[in-house]
C-alpha cells in the first residue's frame, strides 16, 4: 500500500525566501507525481506535474523534481509572496489510483 | 489540459435527505473516475473507483450503499450521498484519467463540492 509522507507540516518562512517542500513515498512503480496547492475552504490547483520518466518539471517561481528510486520528491518555490500561503498537497498516482499526502501549510509573513 | 467539472459547488441539505454530485470530464472521454472525501485540516481519502459501464470499487471502510456511484457514460459519474446525515459533511472531489495520450495516465482534477448536512 502507497504512503506517501509531506514534511514539514508547517512551514512559516518571511516574504521573499526561497524555500522547499518535501514529499515522499513507500511504492516507486508509479505513474507521475502531482503538486497541488489548496487554499482554505477551495479546491484543489494543479501546480506542476512530473511523469515517472521526468526528473523534474518548472513554471514560473515553482520548481518540482522526482527521484524515483528513492521514493522523494521536492517542490522549491522562489522569492516567496504573501499569496504563495496555502497548503500544498503532493499525491502519487500508481496502479490506478493517487494517494495524498497530509500537506504542507505554508505561511508567508510580509 | 483537459477539464473536469464537478455539479454542485456546493450544496446544503437537511439531514435524511440525498444529495447527488456530478463529475463531468469536458473534453475528453474517461473510463475511468474516481471520488475522494476531505474532512476539515485533512488531506483527500480516495472513496471509490468508477468504471464505465460496471460498478464502482469502494475503499474499505467506505459504505457503497451510503455512496451509491453511477457511470454511465464516459463523460459522466455521479455520487448520490443516501440519507444524509451531518457526519457526511465534507468536501467531495472527483478525478477523471484520461486514456486518450496526450498526457498518458494522468488524472485530472474536479474543483470539488462542498457539502453541509444541517
Amino acid at each position: 500500500k502507497q504512503e506517501v509522507t509531506q514534511i514539514p507540516a508547517a512551514l512559516s518562512v518571511p516574504e521573499g525566501e526561497n524555500l522547499v517542500l518535501n514529499c515522499s513515498f513507500t511504492d516507486s512503480a508509479i505513474y507521475n507525481l502531482q503538486w497541488f496547492r489548496q487554499d482554505p475552504g477551495k479546491g484543489l490547483t494543479s501546480l506542476l506535474l512530473i511523469q515517472s520518466s521526468q526528473r523534474e518539471q518548472t513554471s514560473g517561481r515553482l520548481n518540482a523534481s522526482l527521484d524515483k528510486s528513492s521514493g522523494r520528491s521536492t517542490l522549491y518555490i522562489a522569492a516567496s509572496q504573501p499569496g504563495d500561503s496555502a497548503t500544498y498537497l503532493c499525491a502519487v498516482d500508481n496502479a490506478g489510483k493517487s494517494t495524498f499526502g497530509d500537506g504542507t501549510t505554508l505561511t508567508v509573513k510580509p | 489540459g483537459a477539464v473536469v467539472s464537478q455539479h454542485p459547488s456546493r450544496v446544503i441539505c437537511k439531514s435524511g435527505t440525498s444529495v447527488k454530485i456530478e463529475c463531468r470530464s469536458l473534453d475528453f472521454q474517461a473510463t475511468t473516475m474516481f471520488w475522494y472525501r476531505q474532512f476539515p485540516k485533512q488531506s483527500l481519502m480516495l472513496m471509490a473507483t468508477s468504471n464505465e459501464g460496471s460498478k464502482a470499487t469502494y475503499e474499505q471502510g467506505v459504505e457503497k450503499d451510503k455512496f451509491l456511484i453511477n457511470h454511465a457514460s464516459l463523460t459522466l459519474s455521479t455520487l448520490t450521498v443516501t440519507s444524509a446525515h451531518p457526519e457526511d459533511s465534507s468536501f467531495y472531489i472527483c478525478s477523471a484519467r484520461d486514456w486518450s495520450g496526450r498526457e498518458a495516465d494522468t488524472q485530472y482534477f474536479g474543483p470539488g463540492t462542498r457539502l453541509t448536512v444541517l
